[in-house]
């Protein structure tokens, strides 16, 4: 079975500009995870699709930011403009379950997408 | 608010001894979930184990083993007989009812031959 797959694995741009990343989650987990690990410090949470809907957006850092979940399958996370601030390692995980009810499971993590911003 | 702690930033060791990675959490919520993440330098975060908060089992994975303690708040990971194939970045997250995960900054151990 495939695991989480993250396009591109590296991507340097220049301030200002747009880029978009991909996340494919393993097939039928409906939870999708966006999370970023700027150099340094913590991995942190962005935001949660349950299938399309945006179960919970509160990590995303501001409006440059856009997620979307077309069909609750793959997802995109484009920044638009990039600053440099943005620089970071963001990952993408997915899970079969969430914590509603008895069954909980854990969080399969793509390789991650290394985005560089000069 | 939720916190997870990993005060050890590098460890370095050397093949086959035993190596202890810390991790201090903090939350208010009664039931939440405990877990370790590997890193290897593919670079993706492989899941090594979920604890729930009504567990404090200790458990044993082959030359892994997880130390939970609720009175001090902690969910330590010790390796046995380390491998050069140990080495890797090591995060310790915490879990509640958001699902979301709180992670550390993570502890990079090396494991030299």
């Amino acid at each position: 079975e495939a695991g989480v797959t993250q396009f591109p694995s590296h991507s340097v741009i220049e301030k200002g500009q747009t880029v978009t990343l991909r996340c494919d989650p393993i097939s039928g987990h409906d939870n999708l995870y966006w999370y970023r690990r700027v150099m340094g410090k913590e991995i942190k949470f962005l935001l949660h699709f349950v299938k399309e809907s945006k179960q919970d957006e509160s990590g995303m850092p501001n409006n440059r930011f856009l997620a979307e979940r077309t069909g609750g399958t793959y997802s995109t996370l484009k920044v638009q403009p990039a600053e440099l601030e943005d620089s970071g390692v963001y990952f993408c995980a997915s899970s079969l379950f969430g914590q509603v009810g008895a069954k909980y499971t854990e969080a399969f993590f793509g390789q991650g997408t290394r985005l560089t911003v000069v | 608010a939720q916190k997870v702690t990993q005060a050890q930033t590098e460890i370095s060791v050397v093949e086959k001894e035993d190596v202890t990675l810390d991790c201090v959490y903090e939350t208010r919520d009664t039931t939440y979930y405990l877990f370790w993440y590997k890193q290897p330098p593919s670079g993706e975060l492989v899941f090594l184990i979920r604890r729930n908060s009504f567990d404090e089992q200790n458990e044993i994975s082959g030359r892994y083993s997880w130390n939970f303690q609720k009175s001090t708040s902690s969910f330590n990971f010790t390796i046995t007989a380390s491998q050069v194939v140990d080495s890797a970045v090591y995060f310790c997250a915490l879990s509640e009812v958001t699902e979301k995960l709180v992670f550390g900054k993570g502890t990079k151990l090396t494991v030299n031959p």
